[in-house]
């Protein structure tokens, strides 16, 4: 019920394309869904986040959809970049007693975009 | 965003031996402190969440008497690999948090166990 599973393992998209990567979750707890985009040997960086109350949420070339009835929300990102080649993780949250967030990770796509 | 660093970003030592990463937020007061643990081409999986002051939560799995982690005060916890074997190597992330907002996730430590 933890789990949140994510897909494509990998993608790869032409240059000026939309990529889309999705993930799915079982636990209605999870009241955030961020989206983070990491590096090689570098932390992630948190790209955009959505609330379940919202269907979609857009910041320049990346929009989150979320539905909440099948648990189920993505990332696209439009007039990818090859700067863009990175790995992105979704994730989804449940706060802690001590008023913190817990983030359960997806298992990572890693996105390579040819020029 | 909020800044937060670690130390070292690489280290090297030799099984049996004990290793200190620090992991601090420079502008902002961390109420809690997570680390992670990332394997090559895999996901992070939370090792354990501490809040400053008080011991912290492992999560199944971790043993809490080989990653010790101590969180001083409101800008810095340590994890302390105890002796380390080779089956230990990976990318260890932490992350701070102030109360409910977001995570601010480090540059990562990349240990290496010969």
């Amino acid at each position: 019920q933890q789990q949140v599973k994510q897909s494509p393992q990998s993608l790869i998209v032409q240059k000026g394309g939309i990529s889309i990567i999705n993930c799915a979750y079982e636990n209605t707890a999870f009241d955030y869904f961020p989206w983070y985009q990491q590096f090689p040997g570098k932390g992630p960086a948190l790209l955009i986040a959505i609330r379940p109350d919202v269907s979609e949420k857009k910041e320049g070339r990346f929009t989150i959809s979320f539905n909440k009835s099948a648990k189920q929300f993505s990332l696209h990102i439009m007039d990818s970049q090859p700067g863009d080649s990175a790995t992105y993780f979704c994730a989804a949250s449940i706060f802690l007693i001590q008023g913190a967030q817990k983030l359960v990770f997806g298992q990572g796509t890693r996105l390579t975009i040819n020029p | 965003g909020a800044v937060v660093s670690q130390h070292p970003s690489r280290v090297i030592c030799k099984s049996g031996t004990s290793v200190k990463i620090e992991c601090r937020s420079l502008d902002f007061q961390a109420t809690t402190m997570f680390w992670y643990r990332q394997f090559p081409k895999q996901s992070l999986m939370l090792m354990a969440t501490s809040n400053e002051g008080s011991k912290a939560t492992y999560e199944q799995g971790v043993e809490k008497d080989k990653f010790l982690i101590n969180h001083a005060s409101l800008t810095l916890s340590t994890l302390t690999v105890t002796s380390a074997h080779p089956e230990d190597s990976s990318f260890y992330i932490c992350s701070a948090a102030y109360r409910y907002n977001e995570q601010f996730f480090g540059p990562g430590t990349r240990l290496t166990v010969l």
